[in-house]
């Protein structure tokens, strides 16, 4: 068990860019989950998949955002457009159908948007 | 909606001082309620949670019991040590799992 990675840990951009960022969940782990954590802030969720299926979306998640977790095991978090409210840790978790509200979480992601 | 409040920080204390982070919450149906804590650079670790009203999640000499009657759910250890500072938080969920409602994070830092 190698816990719940992400890649890349930091990532800086120009405003109007796209970013894509990766999670890879315990690998046993069927559910994955995507949150952002803005600056003394708790994470708030944006989606969830079950294997493949994304199955939830928040309403945080604007039409910039895409998420996809194609064969049900690593998942990417896409952001068209950047801009600098997007500056936020974007966070990955990850949990069995066991016992899926026992959410394992990554390092994070650290986007900053200039 | 569903939320959780928590007390604000930061919170400085010395060395094997008391603690307690207060935590209530807002839920519609039966949740389960957690702390999880963040060390610097790191990811959030489960710390420990309880699933039903008047259980008691204990780990690392922390403690925490879910009081349906005052919906809350405080954090307390009873000598703190340099090494549990780090910001920590309070959330909830439900069974379904399907997504974790956090408060805003205490940030706690213990000097020797």
């Amino acid at each position: 068990d190698t816990g719940v990675s992400q890649n890349p840990r930091h990532k800086i951009t120009k405003r109007g860019q796209n970013v894509t960022f990766r999670c890879d969940p315990i690998s046993e782990h069927n559910r994955l989950y995507w949150y952002r954590q803005t600056l003394g802030q708790g994470p708030e969720f944006l989606t969830y998949f079950q294997n493949e299926a994304q199955l939830e979306k928040s309403r945080l998640l604007s039409d910039r955002f895409s998420a996809e977790r194609p064969k049900g095991s690593f998942s990417t978090l896409e952001i068209q457009r950047t801009e600098q409210g997007d500056s936020a840790m974007y966070l990955c978790a990850s949990s069995s159908s066991g016992s899926p509200n026992i959410q394992y979480f990554g390092a994070g992601t650290r986007l900053s948007v200039l | 909606g569903d939320s959780v409040t928590q007390m604000e920080g930061p919170v400085t204390l010395s060395e094997e001082a008391f603690l307690t982070i207060n935590c209530t919450y807002t839920a519609t149906g039966y949740p389960s309620l957690f702390w999880y804590v963040q060390y610097p650079g790191e990811g959030l670790q489960l710390l420990l949670k309880a699933t039903k009203a008047d259980d008691k999640g204990s780990n690392k000499g922390f403690e925490a019991t879910y009081r349906k009657e005052t919906t809350s759910f405080h954090l307390e250890k009873g000598s703190v040590q340099v090494s549990d500072s780090a910001v920590y938080f309070c959330a909830l969920s439900f069974l379904t799992g399907n997504q974790f409602y956090f408060g805003t994070g205490t940030s706690l830092t213990v000097i020797p």
